[in-house]
């Protein structure tokens, strides 16, 4: 079985642009979570889609979206670039996360977004 | 008081000895409890999950359990220097989960 995939691996864009980044999950996972990890505040969540709904959002301003599709796959937008927005972007794929006790969540490979 | 806290490290311990990673949470409702590890470069792999008060052994991997202290930990008997990673805690409560900074360990040839 395929893992979680994300395209593309690496982007550099300049303050103010906007950059979507897509994710793939494992097939049969209907969730998929996005995540941002920087070195000084460790991986953070950003949200979470089951089902194209988003059922959960973290602490990040509006400027930072996301949608899922009916095949599952989701993407994340982020408008107006800052340079405080270069990470490492991850996504994650479960089944049925936080559902029935589902609560394995498989990692793809991530983005490097580096902001100039 | 920081959600989920663990020590940055680095944590060294040598080669066949047992490493000891802690683990500390803030929110008394939390429900499962995770241990990812992370190579440089790479994105974090699931190690093992845990739900209830107590012990979960996986191989050479011990997860420990205290709600009352709120208190997760992982043990690595027997550590290999292919066990030097970071090593994520993460707590879930219902659909959200907050992952720690990780602790850096590094095993000793």
């Amino acid at each position: 079985k395929a893992g979680v995939t994300q395209t593309p691996r690496y982007l550099i864009k300049t303050r103010g642009q906007q950059v979507t980044l897509s994710c793939s999950p494992i097939s049969g996972h209907r969730s998929v979570s996005w995540y941002q990890q920087t070195p000084g505040q460790g991986l953070q969540f950003l949200f979470e889609y089951f089902s194209e709904t988003q059922r959960n959002k973290g602490n990040f301003p509006g400027r930072f979206s996301g949608r899922q599709f009916s095949n599952s796959r989701s993407e994340m937008n982020v408008s107006t670039l800052e340079l405080g927005d270069s990470a490492l972007y991850l996504c994650a794929s479960s089944f049925l996360f936080g559902l029935a006790g589902e609560d394995e969540q498989f990692f793809g490979p991530g983005t490097r977004l580096t902001v100039l | 008081q920081k959600e989920v806290e663990q020590n940055s490290g680095p944590l060294s311990v040598p080669e066949g000895a047992i490493a000891s990673l802690n683990c500390t949470y803030s929110d008394q409702g939390s429900q499962s409890f995770f241990w990812y590890r992370q190579y440089s470069g790479k994105s974090p792999e699931l190690i093992m999950f845990i739900y209830s008060n107590g012990d979960k052994e996986d191989g050479r991997f011990t997860a420990q359990l205290n709600k009352a202290s709120q208190y997760v930990s992982l043990l690595i008997r027997d550590s290999q220097p292919s066990d030097s990673a970071t090593y994520l805690c993460a707590v879930r409560r219902d659909d959200k989960i907050i992952f720690g900074k990780g602790t850096r360990l590094h095993i000793l040839p």
